[in-house]
């Protein structure tokens, strides 16, 4: 099984609207954390957000938040007031184990719209 | 800045020829993965050092090799390189505990040609 989905290839979203792109991961470990990267044209690969699994409240970081729904084990990212610069691939990330081991999604290529 | 540094950025070269990529984590952090991403594969994890130990390998072919140093600094060793081993390669670092990020490098763009 995948640790990690994201089953949004491709997100279209107008300038100033908010967007929600899914993240669904499988684990069994009790204790993991679910991260959210940033991937845009020029290549780098920016951590955006990160949310641990004891964590009570979700995780907000500017215009990013991420819906933690833990027993449907799922991590949305939603992303606020869209941005031309928001335009880039997105990917859904786990740790688990200790040492870590890192899993990632796909990804989501999101296209902000003037 | 991530704190990751990579080099070289660009790398071209041409099949059968062997390489060195070479990563400096973040100060601090044990762990060292490197990922290797072209366009119709995705990120693809490699291989993961803790501690100048091997702790996870994925999907990492048999021509490349890594090590991580005691200074834990890495290198990713690709051998008979085809076409198709042109990629974006990143390392990443972490601190190796529970509660870490992982930190990406700027990666290396790999031309085999």
């Amino acid at each position: 099984a995948q640790k990690i989905t994201q089953t949004q290839p491709g997100m279209f979203v107008q300038e100033k609207e908010a967007v929600t792109l899914d993240c669904t991961y499988d684990t069994s470990d009790p204790s993991y954390g679910l991260f959210w990267y940033k991937q845009p044209s020029s290549g780098e690969m920016i951590f955006l957000i990160y949310q641990g699994s004891y964590d009570q409240q979700n995780a907000t970081e500017g215009r990013y938040s991420l819906n933690f729904q833990k027993a449907r084990k799922s991590a949305n990212l939603v992303i606020s007031a869209s941005q031309l610069g928001d335009s880039a691939m997105y990917f859904c990330a786990m740790r688990e184990g200790n040492p870590s081991q890192f899993y990632f999604g796909t990804g989501t290529s999101l296209t902000v719209i003037p | 800045d991530s704190g990751v540094t990579q080099t070289p950025k660009h790398l071209i070269t041409a099949t059968g020829q062997r390489v060195t990529l070479r990563c400096s984590p973040r100060s601090g952090d044990l762990s060292v993965y490197w990922y290797q991403q072209s366009l119709d594969q995705g990120l693809q994890f490699l291989i993961q050092y803790y501690n100048g130990e091997e702790r996870a390998k994925g999907n990492i072919l048999e021509r490349f090799s890594a090590q991580q140093f005691p200074d834990l600094h890495s290198e990713l060793n690709l051998s008979s390189l085809e076409l198709g081993d042109s990629a974006l390669y990143f390392c990443a670092s972490s601190g190796g505990h529970l509660t870490d990020t992982q930190y990406f490098g700027p990666g290396t763009r790999l031309t085999v040609l």
